[in-house]
C-alpha cells in the first residue's frame, strides 16, 4: 500500500513569490493535515482538511491556504513568500473518526531566498 | 489547556547504551499516545500507539509505557545504534469519534555516539 506522498521533495522560491506544495494521503484516509517544521522546532499545525473541507486552522497568517480534492489530495499554497516561511512542511493523512493517529508523507523543504 | 511536555530535550549517549525519553501531557479526553521518530529532513515515522488501557508496547528494541492515571508516557530503547540518533515526538490523540484532536509534543532530540 502506498503511503502518503508528497511533491515536490525541495523547493526554492524568491521571497514574494508564491509556493505550491501537494499531497496524496494514504488511498482510503479523507483527512488530510499540514504541518511545518522550521529547522531545529517541532511541528506547527497548518490546517486540516476533511472531505473537501477546511475543518481546522492553525495560527497561520491568511497568505497559508489550501485546499482538498474530491479525490482526497491536497495542495498548500503559501502566497507573499517571506523568509521565514522557509521550513519543511509535512503532510498527514488519516481516517476520520479513528482516533488512531496518522500516517506522515516525507515532506517537502521549501527554502525562500 | 491540551498540553504535550517531552524531556529532556536533547540527549546524547554513547552507541549500546540504554536510554529513557518522558512525556507528560494533559489532555481530555484521551484518545490515544503515539511515539513517532523523525529522521533529519524526512517525515516522521509512527513507533509504537498506545491506547488508555494498554501500560506497555513493544517494536524491537523500543519499549513504550503508559500510565494513564498519571498523564505520563515513556520511550525506551534499548542498546542504542548510531541510526537511532533523531528527533522522538510524542503525540496524544484528544476527542471522540468525528472530532480528533493531535497535540504534538516539541520532541527530543538524541543523538548517538559511537
Amino acid at each position: 500500500e502506498a503511503g502518503v506522498t508528497q511533491s515536490p521533495t525541495h523547493l526554492i522560491k524568491t521571497r514574494g513569490q508564491q509556493a505550491t506544495l501537494r499531497c496524496s494521503p494514504i488511498s482510503g484516509h479523507t483527512s488530510v493535515y499540514w504541518y511545518q517544521q522550521a529547522l531545529g522546532l517541532g511541528l506547527q499545525f497548518l490546517l486540516w482538511y476533511d472531505e473537501g473541507e477546511e475543518r481546522n486552522r492553525g495560527n497561520f497568517p491568511p497568505r497559508f491556504s489550501g485546499r482538498q480534492f474530491p479525490n482526497y489530495s491536497s495542495e498548500l499554497n503559501v502566497n507573499a513568500l517571506e523568509l521565514e516561511d522557509s521550513a519543511l512542511y509535512l503532510c498527514a493523512s488519516s481516517l476520520v473518526g479513528q482516533g488512531a493517529g496518522y500516517t506522515f508523507g516525507s515532506g517537502t523543504r521549501l527554502t525562500v531566498v | 489547556k491540551n498540553q504535550v511536555e517531552q524531556s529532556p530535550q536533547s540527549l546524547i549517549i554513547l552507541e549500546g547504551k540504554n536510554c529513557t525519553l518522558q512525556c507528560n501531557y494533559t489532555v481530555s479526553p484521551f484518545s490515544n499516545l503515539r511515539w513517532y521518530k523523525q529522521d533529519t529532513g524526512r517525515g516522521p515515522v509512527s513507533l509504537t500507539i498506545m491506547t488508555f488501557s494498554e501500560n506497555t508496547k513493544s517494536n524491537g528494541r523500543y519499549t513504550a509505557t503508559l500510565d494513564a492515571d498519571t498523564k505520563q508516557s515513556s520511550l525506551h530503547i534499548t542498546a542504542s545504534q548510531l541510526s537511532d540518533s533523531a528527533s522522538y515526538i510524542c503525540v496524544v490523540s484528544a476527542g471522540t469519534s468525528g472530532t480528533y484532536k493531535y497535540i504534538f509534543g516539541t520532541g527530543t532530540r538524541l543523538k548517538v555516539l559511537a
